[in-house]
């Protein structure tokens, strides 16, 4: 069970849309529509944003949005604001009920 | 609003055990499968366990097998985990997370998420 290999960091200005990718193997991402994403604020938990390669959860605003194309997800985040500054991860479920995370890719607004 | 309270973590020794619960409320518990993932200080999230919803399946990530157990008492409505043999990199905040299908075997994502309960494993 490999981590899921995102970026470090990504960063936009207010307003301004950014994508963070998330790729795996044909094992978790390119196997199943099954990736969620989560935003984690410093010292809260983790936050469903997006599951099933592109659903939201009622409350989560439609600026973010989800993808997958292969062996890579994507999370987008339009109309940035500075709310959004956070750390994401992507995760994908691997088979027999398992799941494997990404790193982590923290999102500046500038 | 789902709500998650996780308790039981602390600081303990290498070779350690602890259990770690995780009360439920304003949901359906005994509908729904139920995960812990916990969180190394500074690192990313890793999956640690899932339960089924009836407790009559429980998966387990490979750095944790044979030294982890996950249960859950429906009638308490309440989640644990049984974490013995317990080494330095072990120590991290353990979240528990609600999975989002209902009667699911088990779970494709965590839905809602506990605030965690810190394990420190140091001699």
């Amino acid at each position: 069970q490999s981590a899921l290999t995102q970026p470090r960091s990504v960063s936009g200005s207010p307003g301004q849309s950014v994508t963070i990718s998330c790729t795996g193997t044909s094992s978790d991402v390119g196997g199943y529509d099954y990736v969620s994403w989560y935003q984690q604020h410093p010292g809260k938990a983790p936050k469903l944003m997006i599951f099933d390669v592109s659903k939201r959860p009622s409350g989560v605003p439609d600026r973010f949005s989800g993808s997958k194309s292969g062996n890579t997800a994507s999370l987008t985040v339009s109309g940035l604001q500075a709310e959004d500054e956070a750390d994401y991860y992507c995760c994908s479920y691997a088979g027999t009920y398992t799941w494997v995370f990404g790193g982590g890719t923290t999102l500046t607004v500038l | 609003e789902v709500q998650l309270l996780e308790s039981g973590g602390g600081l303990v020794q290498p070779g350690g055990s602890l259990r770690l619960s995780c009360a439920a409320s304003e949901f359906t518990f005994s509908n729904y499968a139920m995960s812990w993932v916990r969180q190394a200080p500074g690192k990313g999230l890793e999956w640690v366990s899932s339960i089924s919803y009836s407790g009559g399946s429980t998966y387990y990530a490979d750095s944790v097998k044979g030294r982890f157990t996950i249960s859950r008492d429906n009638s308490k409505n309440t989640l644990y985990l049984q974490v013995n043999s317990l080494r330095a990199e072990d120590t991290a905040v353990y979240f528990c997370a609600k999975g989002g299908r209902v009667l699911g075997s088990g779970s494709y994502y965590g839905a809602n998420w506990g605030q965690g309960t810190l394990v420190t494993v140091s001699s």
